[in-house]
């Protein structure tokens, strides 16, 4: 079954730039979105398709995939952005969740 | 606007079975996957399985083929999860999230269906 491997934690000083990867095999040729999640609260979707913002997230989210390797870019890190972040694909009509990474802000 | 709208929390006993269930509104209920779910307490989220409304196909995670039924009934817009012997270990929150295609994000979430099981 495929897999994706997401770091535990992530660690960034206010207003810098947090990147959160998601590692998995050609993951370049799948599509992959990413959720947020803050505690007792539900998922949101916050990329979707690898680089695309739904309607109310802000531009500071933004995400890239190739090769090994998608990522999501958190720029001008706010407070609110301390979340939970998952990747996810799909994988023969199977979805497919990271196992998650724990954004700090500092 | 679109919502979905799960059934509240529920405490059951090993062994009890349950149904839950996750209610569509604001699009149009038949168009949509609608997947479950899992997140065990302190852990991260797994896929349980999906169903299309439209016709009833349901796919189901290895993890989880035989161990839960999922079902939707499109004249109320509702879809369901359900177990026929609970066990401790299905202690978790379940939510329930809407698909475009069985390749697109799932875009809206239910608000999450708390379940707990203990003797």
């Amino acid at each position: 079954s495929y897999e994706l491997t997401q770091p535990l934690s992530v660690s960034v000083a206010l207003g810098q730039t947090a990147r959160i990867t998601c590692g998995g095999n050609n993951i370049g040729s799948k599509n992959v979105h990413w959720y947020q999640q803050k505690p007792g609260q539900a998922p949101v979707l916050v990329i979707y398709r690898d680089s695309n913002r739904p309607s109310g997230i802000p531009e500071r989210f933004s995400g890239s995939n190739s090769g090994n390797t998608a990522t999501l870019t958190i720029s001008r890190a706010q407070a609110g952005d301390e979340a939970d972040y998952y990747c996810q694909v799909w994988d023969s009509s199977t979805a497919v969740f990271g196992g998650g990474t724990k954004l700090t802000v500092l | 606007e679109v919502q979905l709208v799960q059934s509240g929390a529920e405490v059951k006993k090993p062994g009890e079975s349950l149904k839950i269930s996750c209610k569509g509104s604001g699009y149009s209920f038949t168009s949509y996957w609608i997947g479950w779910v899992r997140q065990m307490p302190g852990k991260g989220l797994e896929w349980m399985g999906i169903i299309y409304p439209g016709d009833s196909d349901t796919r189901y995670s290895p993890s989880f083929q035989g161990q839960v039924t999922i079902s939707a009934d499109k004249s109320i817009s509702t879809a369901y999860l359900q177990w026929s012997s609970l066990k401790a270990s299905d202690t978790a929150m379940y939510y329930c999230a809407r698909s475009f295609v069985l390749t697109s994000a799932f875009d809206y979430w239910g608000q999450g269906t708390l379940v707990t099981v203990s003797s």
